[in-house]
C-alpha cells in the first residue's frame, strides 16, 4: 500500500522520545474518533479510539486527547520505537446516522535510531 | 485470527477492461466499507453496506463503478470500463454496528488491492 505519499506532513523523532501527532477535524457533529496506523504495503490498523464524552483515553504507550472546543485531536506515543514509523491517520464519525469514517490526510512519523 | 481478506492483492489492466475486486469481511461483521487511497486524495470512502444493503455510495462514480454484496461473506467492487485515473489502492473494511448506528467495533481493514490501469 502506497499510503498517502509525497505531500504528507512528516514528524521526525529520535528513538525513545515521545511523539505527538495532531489532527484537526471539521465536523462539529462528529462524536467518535479513531487513530489508525498504516505501514507500507498494509491497510490501516486500529490504534485507539475515543468518544466525544471523553477528553482523554490511554492505551499501551499511546494516549489520545480530544478538544471538542477547537475540534482538535492528538495522538501521543510514549518512548517511540522504530516500529512506530508509519503514516498515522485520524478518522471521525458521527455515531448516529449513516455516516462512515472520514479520514484525515495523514502524518508520516519517522523514528530515527 | 479474524481478518478482512481482499483479492487480488495486485492488478494491472489495460484501459477499458473490467476489473473486479473482492472482499471477505470478518465473520459476524455486518458493515462493509470500500475506500480508495491515492497520493493526492488520501483515503476516500466509495461505498458502504450494512446487513448487505447499500447505505451510502455517494463517493463512487456511478457511471463506471458498482459495489455489491452477493452474500454476507463476499463484497465486490467492479469498475467497467477502467481508466488510468482509477489507479489506486482499494481497501475494504468491515465492522460491527448494532442499535442506532453505534459502532461496536472499529473498522478492520484488509491489505488492499493495488490497481494499475495502463
Amino acid at each position: 500500500g502506497e499510503s498517502v505519499g509525497l505531500h504528507l506532513p512528516t514528524l521526525s523523532v529520535q528513538e525513545g522520545d515521545n511523539s505527538i501527532i495532531n489532527c484537526a477535524y471539521s465536523n462539529s457533529a462528529s462524536d467518535y474518533f479513531i487513530w489508525y496506523k498504516q505501514e507500507s504495503g498494509k491497510g490501516p490498523q486500529f490504534i485507539i479510539d475515543i468518544r466525544s464524552n471523553m477528553d482523554k483515553r490511554q492505551g499501551q504507550r499511546v494516549t489520545v486527547l480530544l478538544n471538542k472546543t477547537v475540534k482538535h485531536l492528538s495522538l501521543q506515543i510514549a518512548a517511540t520505537q522504530p516500529g512506530d514509523s508509519a503514516v498515522y491517520f485520524c478518522a471521525e464519525k458521527t455515531d448516529t446516522g449513516r455516516r462512515a469514517l472520514t479520514f484525515g490526510s495523514g502524518t508520516r512519523l519517522q523514528v530515527q535510531p | 485470527d479474524a481478518r478482512v481478506t481482499q483479492t487480488p492483492r495486485h492488478k494491472v489492466t489495460e484501459m477499458g477492461q473490467e476489473v473486479t475486486m473482492r472482499c471477505q469481511p470478518i465473520l459476524g461483521h455486518n458493515t462493509v466499507f470500500w475506500y480508495r487511497q491515492t497520493m493526492m486524495q488520501g483515503l476516500e470512502l466509495l461505498a458502504y453496506f450494512r446487513n448487505r444493503a447499500p447505505l451510502d455510495d455517494s463517493g463512487m462514480p456511478k457511471d463506471r463503478f458498482s459495489a455489491e454484496m452477493p452474500d454476507a461473506t463476499l463484497a465486490t467492487l467492479k469498475i467497467q470500463p477502467s481508466e488510468p485515473r482509477d489507479s489506486a489502492v482499494y481497501f475494504c473494511a468491515s465492522g460491527l454496528v448494532l442499535g442506532q448506528g453505534n459502532m461496536n467495533t472499529e473498522a478492520f481493514f484488509g491489505q488492499g488491492t493495488r490497481l494499475t490501469v495502463v
